[in-house]
């Protein structure tokens, strides 16, 4: 049973550049949600995407967005990066309308030069 | 709002020393969900355990129990006995009921000195 996946593992960006990160939820997962972990900080919730639609979003700029396709996995754009953008960048998913379980990925380590 | 509060930014014991993890939470709901996570150097948040806000039994499991004491917002987790695989960030999370979203403290960082 594989768990969450995300890639790449490690990015290297410049500022003003454009990513995207990638995840495939746990087997049986049909919810993603995506958190933004700064270098000794807790992880920050950015959104969440069930049925392909932005369901909740924490408190970041538009410069962050998503998407989520019919095979529930997901993807985390960010445009005109900053220094500030770097972090780990987590993906958790879970089923239907709970988060009561969250599991998640290894992470992406984004770097902005 | 909600807010998680861990103080202990970092603790470090001598390998079978029993150790404790504060964590004090804020909320204005009455239904909400209290978790542990653990983030080895790898970087993948590991689930500990999940408490709802209606059960403040103690709860073991193995070397780790956890403490719920509404009264107090605080959700304490003890590991007995550490050992130095138990090394790790250790992060207390919260949920109100149908948010959708987890709100983490900031984490301790636990050292396990062999």
């Amino acid at each position: 049973d594989a768990g969450v996946t995300q890639s790449p593992t490690h990015l290297i960006k410049t500022r003003g550049q454009q990513v995207t990160l990638r995840c495939s939820p746990k087997s049986g997962h049909d919810t993603v949600s995506w958190y933004q972990q700064a270098l000794g900080q807790g992880p920050q919730f950015i959104f969440q995407y069930y049925e392909e639609e932005e369901r909740q979003r924490g408190n970041f700029p538009d410069r962050f967005s998503g998407h989520q396709f019919p095979n529930y996995s997901s993807e985390l754009n960010v445009n005109a990066l900053l220094l500030g953008d770097s972090a780990l960048y987590l993906c958790a998913s879970s089923t239907g309308t709970g988060i009561i379980e969250q599991y998640f990925g290894p992470g992406t380590r984004l770097t902005v030069t | 709002a909600q807010k998680v509060t861990q103080a202990q930014t970092e603790i470090s014991v001598v390998e079978k020393e029993d150790v404790t993890l504060d964590c004090v939470y804020e909320t204005r709901d009455t239904t909400y969900y209290l978790f542990w996570y653990k983030q080895p150097p790898s970087g993948e948040l590991v689930f500990l355990i999940r408490r709802n806000s209606f059960d403040e039994q103690n709860e073991i499991s193995g070397r780790y129990s956890w403490n719920f004491q509404k009264s107090t917002s605080s959700f304490n987790f003890t590991i007995t006995a550490s050992q130095v695989v138990d090394s790790a960030v250790y992060f207390c999370a919260l949920s109100e009921w149908g948010a959708q979203k987890l709100v983490f403290g900031q984490g301790t960082r636990l050292t396990i000195n062999p």
